[in-house]
């Protein structure tokens, strides 16, 4: 697609459910990422994806968070067992490399979690 | 430890004002990767800018610039005659080496909300 694409935009749960958001990078990108922005803060690193190799998981904050990259393409980030502090924007982007290769990143418009 | 500083929190210009917006950024690595982004009220992140360690030529495009500085670790970003569509948050960002460090995420600054008024 043109650009990076987040669905949910906007999810809405309650306290102890789980939930899946989605990230469907651009065409060709080989690299994708999961960044975590709450209010007020920088963007958290959580997961990156390159290729066929094993994700760089060393910014998940706990076992509650796990990601899947299929096919090379789209990625679904799961959260077990919500809390309110996992209340964010989760933001997914991707490149055409790894990213210290000199490829941006690319970002898509967020899913905004509310966790209630 | 790699770190991004950016410690202007918020910053309130008027229109047609110059403003600078500072990056301070920490790290062991020899190279390295910085990037300047764009997050405007609607929320996407927008690639502005990205400079190599190697190369502390400072960068203008049109109202613009980058000014690179390694002997004091920081990377600033200049907008000149700033307009109300300047208006968003800004975050700087350092991407450790492609060899030897991690697998090359981006590691961001808390950025900067500038506010440009009419």
């Amino acid at each position: 697609g043109a650009g990076v694409s987040q669905s949910p935009s906007n999810k809405v749960t309650e306290k102890g459910k789980d939930v899946e958001l989605r990230c469907d990078p651009i065409s060709g990108h080989t690299a994708l990422y999961w960044y975590r922005q709450s209010l007020g803060q920088g963007l958290e690193f959580l997961i990156y994806f390159q290729g066929n190799s094993a994700p760089d998981k060393s910014g998940l904050p706990s076992d509650r968070f796990s990601a899947e990259r299929t096919g090379g393409s789209v990625s679904t980030l799961t959260i077990q067992r919500t809390q309110q502090e996992d209340s964010a924007v989760y933001l997914c982007a991707s490149s055409l490399g790894r990213v210290g290769y000199n490829s941006p990143l690319h970002f898509g418009n967020g899913t905004r979690l509310t966790v209630t | 430890a790699q770190k991004v500083t950016q410690a202007q929190t918020e910053i309130s210009v008027v229109e047609k004002e110059d403003v600078t917006l500072d990056c301070v950024y920490e790290t062991r690595d020899t190279t390295y990767y910085l990037f300047w982004y764009k997050q405007p009220p609607s929320g996407e992140l927008v690639f502005l800018i990205r400079r190599n360690s190697f190369d502390e030529q400072n960068e203008i495009s049109g109202r613009y610039s980058w000014n690179f500085q390694k002997s004091t670790s920081s990377f600033n970003f200049t907008i000149t005659a700033s307009q109300v569509v300047d208006s968003a948050v800004y975050f700087c960002a350092l991407a450790p080496p492609l060899i030897g460090g991690s697998q090359g995420n981006l590691i961001f600054g808390k950025g900067t909300k500038l506010s440009v008024k009419p």
